[in-house]
C-alpha cells in the first residue's frame, strides 16, 4: 500500500464550480497534514494545514479530515483560472518525516 | 533570510562529475528536509534534519549521494559520479520544529548531460 495516494487527475472545473481534491494514508498516527499548490515549473506554496477532525476554512478553500478513514480533501469554492495548478497533499509519518502525495492536476476552464 | 533559499538556481554538470548543492533554511527553523522531484511526479522524499543530524536519511538512493549540517542552518547535498538519471529538480524545505508546516525554496535544476 502507499503512504499516501492522490488521483493524478487532471481535473477540470469550470470557472466559478467548487472543485474537490481528494487524498488518502495510510500512517494512522499521522497527526498534521497539509495542502501545498505548486504551479508548472515552481516550487510547492504551502496553501492549508489541518490537524483535527473536521473541516478548517480559509478564504475560498476548505481542507477536510477524517483520521478515522485516513482522508483528507481540499474544496475550492469559486474556481478561478489562477487556481489551476498541481495540488500536493502531505503528511508527517510518525517518524517526523513530510511524505508527498504524487498531486492532483487542476485545470479551470473560463 | 526572508525564505529558504537554494543555490545554484541550475546546474548543469557532465556525467561522472561531483556537484554540491545549497540550502540556506528559514532562519530559527530546525528542521530542514531535501526531495527531488520528476516532471509530472510528487516530490520524492531524501533526508531531513533535526539540527545538526540527520533523523531520517531513508530516501537517499545510494552511496552517491550524501547531505550535510554541520551547524544545524546551511545544509549542502553532495552528489558525486553524476548519472543522467540524477537530473531533476531538488527541492529544499525548513520547519520550525518537527511536525509543522514546511516552507520550500525555489528548487535547484540539476541537468547531468
Amino acid at each position: 500500500q502507499k503512504e499516501v495516494e492522490q488521483n493524478s487527475g487532471p481535473l477540470s472545473v469550470p470557472e466559478g464550480a467548487i472543485a474537490s481534491l481528494n487524498c488518502t494514508y495510510s500512517d494512522r498516527g499521522s497527526q498534521s497534514f497539509f495542502w501545498y499548490r505548486q504551479y508548472s515549473g515552481k516550487s510547492p506554496e504551502l496553501i492549508m494545514s489541518i490537524y483535527s477532525n473536521g473541516d478548517k476554512e480559509d478564504g475560498r478553500f476548505t481542507a477536510q479530515l477524517n483520521k478515522a478513514s485516513q482522508y483528507v480533501s481540499l474544496l475550492i469554492r469559486d474556481s478561478q483560472p489562477s487556481d489551476s495548478a498541481t495540488y500536493l497533499c502531505a503528511f508527517y509519518n510518525q517518524g517526523g518525516k513530510l511524505i508527498f502525495g504524487q498531486g492532483t492536476e487542476l485545470s479551470v476552464k473560463p | 533570510g526572508a525564505g529558504v533559499s537554494q543555490t545554484p538556481s541550475n546546474k548543469v554538470t557532465e556525467k561522472g562529475k561531483y556537484v554540491e548543492l545549497r540550502c540556506d533554511p528559514i532562519s530559527g527553523h530546525t528542521a530542514l528536509y531535501w526531495y527531488r522531484q520528476s516532471l509530472g511526479q510528487g516530490p520524492e522524499f531524501l533526508i531531513y534534519f533535526q539540527g545538526t543530524g540527520a533523523a531520517d536519511d531513508s530516501g537517499l538512493p545510494n552511496d552517491r549521494f550524501f547531505a550535510v549540517r554541520p551547524e544545524g542552518s546551511v545544509s549542502t547535498l553532495k552528489i558525486q559520479r553524476t548519472e543522467r538519471g540524477d537530473s531533476a529538480v531538488y527541492l529544499c524545505a525548513s520547519s520550525l520544529k518537527r511536525e509543522t508546516e514546511a516552507f520550500f525554496g525555489q528548487g535547484t535544476r540539476l541537468t547531468v548531460v
